[in-house]
């Protein structure tokens, strides 16, 4: 079935350090592929997304480019802040469509030291 | 536009209690997913409903574990008996059919804690 794997955490940086997880996925067909943050003591939300190969995901500085060859979708961000401390997961659709359900990394926390 | 709202968000129970938790989707959404996250397990799928009717219950652990969807606006998840594993935080979340892919918007969660 589909998976997905993230590097293992957590993960410690300095601010202003550069920022990079790794997310590979295994899945039959063409899934879509996202990055979803957890801040403390709240729900999911989407960070980025990409629907096909090549695509570049982008939102608050942070970026992650579908690469069908390496079926990879790794997470970058050039210079972090203490307000991106949170647990990141990467995760696939494996439908072309619609609102399906989605597969989870175990996620990366990640902490930056001011 | 309220986002998806949980209650309670904090329940502590004693093993063997029944325990239901709520949810109330985004209006207009037509998917709702069940998580449950612990530190152990991660972030687990239990059950997903299109248009009010359950879709794949795959990730229900056992059968302590029910959840109903009586109308668009409103969903339970009930455990009985809990146990002292069921112990997680709850997340429910809705999306709606498009086109493309559309995003998974999550409440905030109900941290549940079985003594």
């Amino acid at each position: 079935g589909d998976s997905v794997t993230q590097m293992e955490g957590p993960v410690t940086l300095s601010e202003e350090a550069f920022l990079t997880i790794n997310c590979t996925y295994t899945a039959t067909g063409y899934p879509s592929l996202f990055w979803y943050v957890q801040y403390p003591g709240e729900g999911l939300q989407l960070l980025l997304k990409a629907t096909k190969a090549d695509d570049k995901g982008s939102n608050k500085g942070f970026e992650a480019t579908y690469r069908k060859e390496t079926t990879s979708f790794h997470l970058e961000k050039g210079s972090v802040q203490v307000s991106d401390s949170a647990v990141y997961f990467c995760a696939l659709s494996g439908h072309p469509q619609g609102a399906q359900k989605l597969v989870f990394g175990q996620g990366t926390r990640l902490t930056i030291n001011p | 536009d309220a986002g998806v709202i949980q209650s309670p968000r904090h329940e502590v129970t004693e093993m063997g209690q029944e325990v239901t938790l709520r949810c109330k989707p985004i209006s207009g959404h037509d998917y709702l997913f069940w998580y449950r996250q612990t530190m152990m397990r991660g972030l687990e799928l239990l059950i997903y409903f299109n248009n009010n009717v359950p879709i794949d219950d795959s990730g229900m652990p056992e059968d302590r574990f029910s959840a109903k969807m009586p109308n668009a606006s409103f969903s339970t998840l009930k455990i009985q008996p809990s146990e002292p594993r069921d112990s997680a935080v709850y997340f429910c979340a809705s999306s709606r059919q498009g086109i493309v892919y559309n995003e998974q918007f999550f409440g905030p969660g109900t941290r549940l804690t079985v003594l």
